[in-house]
């Protein structure tokens, strides 16, 4: 069955620490690949997303993702954190053919302390 | 409209009521997604519509729940003689084929 891991539930960091969130997938067959971000009281906005080429992808507000294929991952990372990245951070897979249904993991709470 | 839209944004019903929620996608946008959010989960999955295919209702979770979407475009999420444990957030989506989801602000449904 197709599945998406994350394996922190909970991360709390300091402004200006690094950030790497893990997501592992369980697909047959390729996959496109996303993270969301949902600010509190916000609704779910896309971070970024992977379909194909360049396995690192930048997202917005300085955040990248690295899909390592022979890993089945596509872990979250940003160099330098900030108070306002405080959030609930969602990975999500695909399939690429199909009926493109987007599965989510379990989301990572991160709380960024000024 | 510029995003996906969302009614009613909260909804309080009594045990055993029917409800109905309500989402206007992006125009333009041939899939539309219907996901609940319940605390300390992640989204899981309802039902899925793609252009004028039928739709994979294969995440519904029993036959009280059902969903439709007019014209390609608007769709409504009914939930029949509701039970405490539908209280949840229901998220909409939509997009592209092949793109990223759209989400909407969803409903808080709290049934009581």
């Amino acid at each position: 069955a197709q599945s998406v891991s994350q394996h922190n539930h909970h991360v709390i960091l300091s402004e200006a620490a690094s950030l790497e969130l893990g997501c592992n997938y369980s697909y047959g067959g390729t996959v496109n690949l996303f993270w969301y971000v949902q600010y509190p009281g916000q609704h779910l906005q896309l971070l970024l997303k992977y379909f194909s080429g360049d396995p690192l992808v930048k997202g917005i507000k300085g955040f990248e993702a690295e899909f390592i294929k022979s890993k089945f991952s596509f872990n979250l990372r940003k160099p330098s954190v900030q108070w306002s990245d405080t959030a609930e951070y969602f990975c999500a897979a695909s399939s690429t053919g199909g009926s493109y249904i987007p599965t989510f993991g379990r989301g990572t709470s991160l709380i960024v302390h000024p | 409209g510029a995003g996906v839209s969302q009614s009613p944004s909260n909804k309080v019903t009594e045990k055993g009521k029917d409800v109905e929620l309500r989402c206007d996608p992006i125009s333009g946008h041939t899939a539309l997604y219907w996901y609940r959010q319940s605390l300390g989960q992640g989204l899981e999955f309802l039902i899925y519509f793609q252009g004028n295919s039928a739709p994979d209702k294969s995440g519904l979770p029993s036959d009280r729940f059902s969903a439709e979407r007019t014209g390609g475009s608007v769709s409504t999420l009914t939930i029949q003689r509701t039970q405490q444990e539908d209280s949840a957030v229901y998220l909409c989506a939509s997009s592209l084929q092949t793109g990223g989801a759209f989400f909407g602000q969803g409903t808080r449904l709290t049934v009581v």
